[in-house]
C-alpha cells in the first residue's frame, strides 16, 4: 500500500471547517483513500473513502485532487467532539484487507 | 445496530498469566481483524480471518500469541504466557467482504501484565 503523509498535528476554531491535508504521492491506480478517526480511549472510528471522485457523508467530505496524488477531509463545522487523532490511509482494491494506519494528524478544536 | 463488541474493556494481569481477549464481529461481516496499539508502535494488524478462516497472520508478534475464530460471531485472542511488553490496547474490527467495504473498530481491550 501507498505511503501517507500527515501534519502531525493542527489547531481548528469551534463552528469553522476543519480541512486536513494528506499526501499519497505513490498511490496506484486501483488503490483508495480512507480517512479515520480515534477519539481518546475509543476505537478507530470510520468517517469516509474514495478513489477518485469527491465523497461526501453525514460527518464529512473527501476532495481527492485529479492526479490522486493528494487529499483534503473537510468537517464543515467543528465542534469539541471532533478533537481526535485522523489517519489518512491508502488501501488497495479487494483482495488486499490491510489497514496500515500511520502516525496520523492530531485535530484539536478550540472554544 | 449493535457494533463490534469486545470483552473485557480492562485488565490487569500478572506476567506468566494465560489472556484471552474476546470479540464478537457485526452480524453479517464475514471479515475480523486483531489490531495492537502502543505508544511505541502504533496501530499495528495482528491478524485477520475471513469465513473464520485465518487469512495472514504474519503480523502475530509470537508463538505465546494464538487467535481462533470458532464460528462467525466470536474471536478469541490468547496470550500464553504474557509478558509486560504484551501492555497494550487491543482492538478487534469487522467488515464485509466485498470490494471496498470498511473495517468497524470495537472500543478495545486495555491489557496491563504486571
Amino acid at each position: 500500500d501507498a505511503k501517507t503523509t500527515q501534519p502531525t498535528s493542527m489547531d481548528c476554531a469551534e463552528g469553522r471547517a476543519a480541512n486536513l491535508p494528506c499526501n499519497h504521492s505513490t498511490i496506484s491506480g486501483n488503490e483508495y483513500v480512507y480517512w479515520y478517526r480515534q477519539i481518546h480511549s475509543q476505537g478507530p472510528q470510520y468517517i469516509i473513502h474514495g478513489l477518485k471522485n469527491n465523497e461526501t457523508n453525514e460527518m464529512a467530505s473527501l476532495i481527492i485532487t485529479e492526479d490522486r496524488k493528494s487529499s483534503t477531509l473537510i468537517l464543515p463545522h467543528a465542534t469539541l467532539r471532533d478533537t481526535a487523532v485522523y489517519y489518512c490511509i491508502v488501501r488497495g482494491n479487494f483482495g488486499n484487507e490491510k489497514l496500515t494506519f500511520g502516525t496520523g494528524t492530531r485535530l484539536t478544536i478550540i472554544p | 445496530d449493535a457494533g463490534v463488541i469486545q470483552s473485557p474493556r480492562h485488565e490487569v494481569t500478572e506476567m506468566g498469566q494465560e489472556v484471552t481477549l474476546r470479540c464478537k464481529p457485526i452480524s453479517g461481516h464475514d471479515y475480523l481483524f486483531w489490531y495492537r496499539q502502543t505508544m511505541m508502535r502504533g496501530l499495528e494488524l495482528l491478524i485477520y480471518f475471513n469465513n473464520n478462516v485465518p487469512i495472514d497472520d504474519s503480523g502475530m508478534p509470537e508463538d505465546r500469541f494464538s487467535a481462533k475464530m470458532p464460528n462467525a460471531s466470536f474471536s478469541t485472542l490468547k496470550i500464553q504466557p504474557s509478558e509486560p511488553r504484551d501492555s497494550a490496547v487491543y482492538f478487534c474490527a469487522s467488515s464485509f467482504s466485498w470490494s471496498n467495504q470498511p473495517q468497524h473498530f470495537g472500543d478495545g481491550t486495555r491489557l496491563s501484565i504486571l
